[in-house]
């Protein structure tokens, strides 16, 4: 099974919501991933997982938590967004360090607007 | 931060043509990666190439990389309408841990 699993594939939320974006894989991989994407763009860093430790944030607004609950999930929690939020959420997965070095798997994405 | 930047922005050619796109960054790395997206979709991984390689192919993907430039090329032969899409580099900077950063990209189209 090489699939990344995202959920749900599209979100509408009003900026006073309170929703969340799941990410799933079964490949046994330790580090998990979160992207942003905004059109035409390439994806931006945001968060990295390894062992279900918070390894890399890269200076991401609080409005935004993950949250890694086991080493197949991965919940990024969404709070008080503004418009320019909305964009394309890439969840990713890989191994952590070794050989091959850290080929990186992604679901389809989620896209959310932010009304 | 990114740590990649791609050649052409943009590049549109007829079909059974080579399409060529290059990639620059700026500090040692363990390996470079290349990918592909097509429109509103995931990434999908087509082709690592380590420090100590200069050229590595897949099928009808050519990689060379040449570390005292600080570059990378990604060549698609005899390329289909399939191919259109955008090519991602991802260089691997060294003590970088599992981060990983993408170029600026490269939108290919090819043409019937």
């Amino acid at each position: 099974d090489t699939e990344v699993t995202q959920t749900p594939k599209h979100l509408v939320m009003g900026m006073t919501n309170k929703k969340s974006l799941k990410c799933e894989q079964h490949m046994g991989h330790r580090a998990m991933y979160w992207y942003k994407q905004k059109a035409k763009k390439p994806p931006e860093l945001m968060f990295v997982y390894s062992y279900e430790k918070l390894s890399i944030n890269e200076s991401v607004p609080s409005r935004f938590s993950p949250e890694c609950p086991n080493s197949s999930l991965l919940n990024l929690h969404l709070h008080a967004l503004q418009p320019e939020d909305s964009a394309l959420y890439l969840c990713a997965s890989s191994q952590v360090g070794g050989s091959p070095a850290g080929e990186l798997f992604f679901g389809e994405g989620s896209r959310l607007t932010v009304l | 931060s990114q740590q990649g930047e791609e050649d052409p922005q943009a590049l549109s050619i007829q079909e059974g043509e080579n399409a060529t796109m290059n990639c620059s960054y700026k500090t040692s790395i363990n390996n470079l990666q290349w990918y592909r997206q097509n429109s509103g979709r995931g990434l999908v991984h087509l082709i690592l190439i380590r420090s100590n390689e200069r050229e590595k192919h897949s099928g009808r993907l050519r990689v060379t990389l040449d570390t005292s430039k600080k570059s990378s090329s990604l060549l698609i032969t005899a390329s289909r309408a399939a191919d259109t899409a955008s090519y991602f580099c991802a260089p691997r900077v060294t003590g970088g841990g599992n981060k990983l950063t993408f170029g600026t990209g490269t939108q290919l189209k090819v043409e019937l």
